[in-house]
């Protein structure tokens, strides 16, 4: 089972600011990096993948980076909202599966 | 609606008897996946199916089965012989296996064997 860490394991946040978290993974045979945000009571929700080093995407307030020759992802929020509320998995795509990380737990304080 | 349907969302069972867990979608994905999630672990693959008629083991297949006989639907049934199968069940589907497709998540079933 490939290693894919997230840290950190939770954070707090304030409305209005902005938070950062990490995935790190393997950096061999790397295929695609996925991130999905999971909200309690509802289904994992895909918001990016990943392929190329160097990627960044955004969607709307939350954005994310890939390293692929370090093994890591950044993903960004900006001016977060209580809806931002989740745990944010993110995944690592090797020729054989997806390998998830244990998830980092975003909780915003209005 | 397309998407993923689990039933039920609660299961619970004895020891030592088999359960099946279903999983749809309308999709019209090849590729579906079985997951189980543990607190503090991430989501750990069980079982895949490429295509219909197709199946693979993942990493924690010891006690698991599954069968794909149509497209739609990837049933999964943890057998007395899995040791600890209290746990939250996630399946999920994507367009194809290869290519580096999101995946689609059910809502899950979350099994308690007493």
């Amino acid at each position: 089972i490939l290693n894919v860490e997230q840290s950190p394991q939770s954070l707090h946040v304030q409305e209005g600011d902005s938070t950062n978290f990490t995935c790190s993974f393997p950096s061999s045979n790397f295929y695609a990096l996925h991130w999905y945000r999971w909200e309690t009571a509802k289904s994992p929700e895909a918001l990016f993948v990943m392929t190329l080093n160097g990627d960044e995407k955004k969607k709307g307030r939350i954005s994310a980076t890939l390293n692929t020759k370090e093994g890591y992802s950044y993903l960004y929020i900006k001016g977060s909202q209580p809806e931002d509320s989740a745990t944010y998995l993110c995944a690592f795509k090797d020729d054989y599966k997806l390998s998830f990380g244990a998830g980092t737990t975003v909780t915003v304080r209005a | 609606d397309g998407g993923i349907t689990q039933s039920p969302k609660y299961l619970f069972r004895k020891e030592g008897q088999n359960v099946t867990l279903s999983c749809e979608q309308n999709l019209n994905h090849d590729a579906m996946y079985w997951y189980r999630q543990d607190p503090g672990q991430g989501l750990r693959l069980i079982y895949y199916s490429q295509i219909v008629n197709d199946f693979q083991k993942g990493d924690i297949a010891e006690g698991y089965s599954v069968s794909r006989e149509k497209k739609e639907s990837f049933p999964l049934t943890v057998t007395s012989a899995q040791k600890n199968p209290t746990a939250f069940y996630l399946c999920a589907s994507s367009i194809s296996w290869i290519a580096p497709n999101e995946q689609y998540f059910g809502p899950g079933t979350r099994l308690t064997v007493t």
